[in-house]
């Protein structure tokens, strides 16, 4: 059984930096048939894609985003990561870290963390 | 505003058939796929490539589309079937994921 799980602060400052990681147990993120990604839900609103992260390194991010996202990831520990620089109070929400899987036309994100919470305040 | 448009809100009686609607552009090129997300929970894929479930997610939910149009329908309603439906698919250029801005599903 595919088990994904966030960590990091909870709080966060104003102009600071978000790093957040997953660790994945129960299957390998190596597995040719997977992207990672991240996905955001902001208190009262909808869900909104971040990005997603091959196991090779590679990654295609949301273009509103783009400029203040990294998305990494570490093979060794089976985790990938998410940075957001810059965060503002826009940046409060949810964070669900996520397999994506499909045929690279049509994928869906079949398998969710229990999500972590991040507030922006000083 | 998304590119995937969904009404706000629809309701159903308990046991009765409701359908939740997702529109948008690239639906004619994509398929739409359904997550459900209960208070407190995490979402969950309960429709993919159309009209695929997952393990585990009940043969009432079933999916369908036309045009520019994705249908999520839900036949024989529970009450467990209350949560926010959102749709997904890639946006017009093809190259991100974009969600559609809910469907808030009230069992009465």
């Amino acid at each position: 059984q595919l088990h994904l799980q966030e960590s990091g602060p909870g709080l966060v400052k104003p102009s600071e930096t978000l790093s957040l990681t997953c660790t994945v147990s129960g299957g390998s993120i190596t597995s040719a048939s997977y992207h990672w990604g991240w996905i955001r839900q902001s208190p009262g609103k909808g869900l909104e894609w971040i990005g997603s992260v091959y196991y090779s390194g590679s990654t295609y991010y949301n273009s509103s985003l783009k400029s203040r996202v990294i998305l990494s990831v570490d093979t060794s520990k089976n985790q990938f990561s998410l940075k957001v620089f810059h965060m503002t109070a826009a940046d409060t929400a949810v964070y669900y870290c996520v397999r994506e899987w499909g045929d690279g036309y049509n994928n869906y994100f079949d398998s969710w963390g229990q999500g972590t919470l991040v507030t922006v305040s000083s | 505003s998304s590119e995937l448009t969904q009404d706000p809100a629809v309701s159903v009686a308990l046991g009765q058939t409701v359908r939740i609607t997702c529109q948008g552009d690239s639906l004619r090129s994509y398929y739409g796929g359904w997550y459900q997300v209960r208070p407190g929970q995490a979402p969950a894929l309960v429709i993919f490539d159309k009209n695929s479930r997952p393990s585990g997610i009940p043969d009432r939910f079933s999916g369908s589309s036309s045009g520019d149009t994705a249908s999520l329908t839900i036949t024989g309603a529970q009450a467990e079937d209350e949560a926010d439906y959102y749709c997904s698919s890639r946006d017009r250029s093809g190259n991100q994921w974009v969600f559609g801005g809910g469907t808030k599903l009230t069992v009465l």
